[in-house]
């Protein structure tokens, strides 16, 4: 099984491009996030799906749009990049039937550096 | 305001020594708190996970003690190893939402 899978896995921007990350998973988990990964500040939540249609900011959403395309895909758009936006970002996904077992399965990360 | 706070940002250790990383969170309705490991260039696995209804949770050389009435939480390494070097993430969660502390870069030297 491939888990999660990240597209693409580097990618470099001029200030004020747009771009889309994808991400897709095969083990039919209700639930998928995309967090950031900065030097100093471990994750951090941009936006979480807990299920299909639905979607929700977490602690750093300014700057993002999401769209969870179906079950499988869920989708992150930067649609005017900022050097601020440089980083490592990860997709998850979890299967959450129930509170207090909420187990996160990663992507490998997309590098995105802006300029 | 980041919600889960862990410390030390770096930890270096013998081989066969104890490594020690803690964790304190501040929203009480966190009901799940797991632990990650991330190896350089890939995503965080996790590692071992505890409920606030258990005071520790033993998984082979990785422990967790959970301290409820503090807000905190840590892990323990037993017999440190140089393949146990890595980057560390404590994490608390509310359901859907999981939040995660900065990290702690764990070397094993031999």
């Amino acid at each position: 099984n491939a888990g999660v899978t990240q597209t693409p896995k580097f990618q470099v921007l001029k200030t004020g491009q747009s771009m889309t990350l994808q991400c897709a998973q095969d083990m039919n988990h209700n639930s998928m996030y995309w967090y950031r990964q900065d030097p100093g500040m471990g994750l951090r939540l941009i936006y979480y799906s807990a299920s299909e249609g639905t979607t929700d900011k977490g602690e750093v959403p300014n700057g993002y749009n999401v769209s969870r395309l179906n079950k499988r895909e869920f989708s992150l758009r930067l649609e005017s990049a900022a050097p601020s936006q440089t980083s490592v970002y990860f997709c998850a996904s979890s299967e959450t039937t129930s509170p207090g077992a909420n187990v996160l399965t990663f992507g490998a990360g997309s590098r995105l550096t802006v300029l | 305001q980041q919600q889960v706070k862990q410390s030390p940002q770096s930890l270096i250790v013998q081989k066969g020594g104890i490594s020690i990383i803690n964790c304190a969170y501040e929203n009480t309705a966190f009901d799940y708190f797991p632990w990650y490991q991330q190896f350089p260039g890939k995503g965080p696995a996790l590692l071992i996970a505890i409920r606030p209804d258990v005071s520790e949770k033993k998984e082979g050389r990785f422990t967790i003690s959970f301290n409820k009435s503090a807000k905190q939480f840590s892990l323990h390494i037993m017999d440190s190893q140089p393949g146990d070097s890595a980057t560390y993430f404590c994490a608390a969660s509310m359901y859907n939402d999981m939040r995660f502390g900065a990290g702690t870069r764990l070397t094993v030297k031999p």
